[in-house]
């Protein structure tokens, strides 16, 4: 069954440091990959997407995603945090199996930033 | 472009009560979709529709009736409104079903009590 893990419930990082949340997925085909974020009180916004080609993708606000097929991972990075980077961070992912489309989103990973 | 609306912002309901959420895109987009949000458990899908008069099940559906009469409108109606319906309520609009990125709205955040 097609599925998407974010093992993280919460992280924290101090401002400044470097970040890396996971996202693992379960997918019979070649899946299509999303990093979406959620400001309190919004709705979800795209960070970045995969498709195909280059494995290390960018996105705004600074931050890039490796899709490693090997491994199933999507994982989200970002070199330096920002205070406003606190956040949630959902990775979904898309495509079709056996002529059924489906999105599915992981569970969030919440991102607090310490000053 | 307004982008994804949705209205209202907020809504306390009481058991049995039925009402309707709205959504409103003014992309042109052909695929829309509803979504409820509860701690721990990510966004799970309701209904979604492909196109003007076409709807169809998500995951979680009972208790909830869509329609899409034109392009850019996609209501969703609770029927009679249960305490296990107090969540987040986002919709959310893409070009097509396929490998596109969903637009979504501000959400709607329901209580039944």
């Amino acid at each position: 069954a097609q599925s998407v893990t974010q093992p993280d419930i919460h992280i924290t990082v101090s401002e400044g440091a470097s970040l890396e949340l996971r996202c693992n997925y379960s997918y019979g085909a070649t899946p299509y990959l999303f990093w979406y974020v959620q400001s309190p009180g919004q709705g979800l916004q795209l960070l970045l997407k995969y498709f195909s080609g280059d494995t290390l993708v960018q996105g705004i606000k600074g931050f890039e995603a490796e899709f490693k097929r090997s491994q199933s991972s999507f994982n989200l990075r970002k070199p330096s945090v920002h205070w406003s980077d606190a956040a949630e961070y959902f990775c979904a992912v898309g495509g079709a199996t056996s002529g059924t489309y489906k999105y599915i989103f992981g569970t969030g990973t919440r991102l607090k930033v310490l000053a | 472009n307004a982008g994804v609306t949705q209205t209202p912002k907020f809504q306390v309901l009481k058991t049995g009560q039925s009402m309707t959420l709205q959504c409103a895109q003014d992309m042109n987009h052909e695929y829309m979709s509803w979504y409820r949000q509860d701690p721990g458990m990510g966004l799970r899908l309701i209904h979604y529709s492909v196109g003007a008069g076409i709807t169809d099940q998500g995951e979680v559906p009972n208790g909830y009736n869509v329609s899409r009469s034109t392009t850019e409108d996609f209501p969703l109606r609770l029927l009679s409104a249960a305490p296990s319906q107090t969540s987040v309520y986002f919709c959310a609009s893409s070009y097509s079903r396929g490998a596109h990125e969903q637009y979504f709205g501000p959400g709607t955040r329901l209580t039944v009590t």
